[in-house]
């Protein structure tokens, strides 16, 4: 059972537009969440983070997005830019970041 | 600066041979994780050290798999009698206590394949 749903496996954006990643969760426990980027061939990097005690973070380009009640976040990229294409995973923890639980990634695809 | 190494980069090898994949994690990183991640998912946690203490090994499948870190630095995941379903990539990871965020830094991984 999938504690982290990332449900839309790819996303295409055109560039300059906005690209928006959803992601849901389903301990309400959870208290910290990172998003992710990884290129291929590359190990995953940090991006943004958010904890449960905000409802916003941003960061240049990058904003994320935490909704509790629906147990749902969102990582939106405006505008959004070729070099932004990668897989994008959402991850969850408890205590603040002794255990992260991945979600299964979207592939952002950014056309010129 | 370094990042986190993993090595070897590949490894193949026949079922009911054991394997020893290597983490070097940043330099100083008290903490450092260990995740296998099939075609498609996110990286799955398996365990976690702070310092050489292992905090949770409650992700490990069953007791083929171990893992070490004897000095605080390198670790060690061991797969004893490798069957077909160990393959996947192996992704290790470290972090900082003074990082504001407790984001991991993940190394390039090891893709494991048992024939």
């Amino acid at each position: 059972d999938q504690q982290v749903k990332q449900n839309s496996p790819s996303l295409s954006v055109q560039e300059g537009r906005i690209s928006i990643l959803n992601c849901d969760y389903t301990n309400s426990m959870f208290d910290y969440f990172l998003w992710y980027k990884k290129y291929p061939a590359e190990g995953p990097t940090f991006l943004i983070s958010i904890s449960s005690i905000k409802d916003k973070n941003e960061d240049g380009r990058f904003t994320v997005f935490l909704n509790k009640s629906a147990k749902h976040l969102s990582l939106h990229i405006v505008p959004s830019q070729p070099g932004d294409s990668a897989v994008y995973f959402c991850a969850a923890s408890l205590n603040y970041g002794q255990n992260f639980v991945f979600g299964p990634g979207t592939r952002l695809s950014v056309l010129p | 600066g370094a990042g986190v190494s993993q090595s070897p980069r590949y490894k193949v090898t026949k079922r009911g041979q054991d394997v020893a994949l290597r983490c070097d994690p940043i330099s100083g990183h008290v903490s450092l994780y260990w995740y296998r991640q099939a075609l498609g998912q996110g990286p799955e946690f398996l365990t976690y050290f702070n310092y050489e203490a292992q905090q949770d090994k409650s992700g490990l499948p069953n007791d083929r798999f171990s893992a070490e870190r004897p000095e605080g630095s390198i670790s060690t995941l061991t797969i004893q009698r490798t069957e077909q379903r160990d393959s996947a990539m192996y992704r290790c990871a470290s972090s900082s206590t003074r990082s504001p965020y407790n984001e991991q830094f993940f190394g390039p991984g090891t893709r494991l394949t048992v024939l």
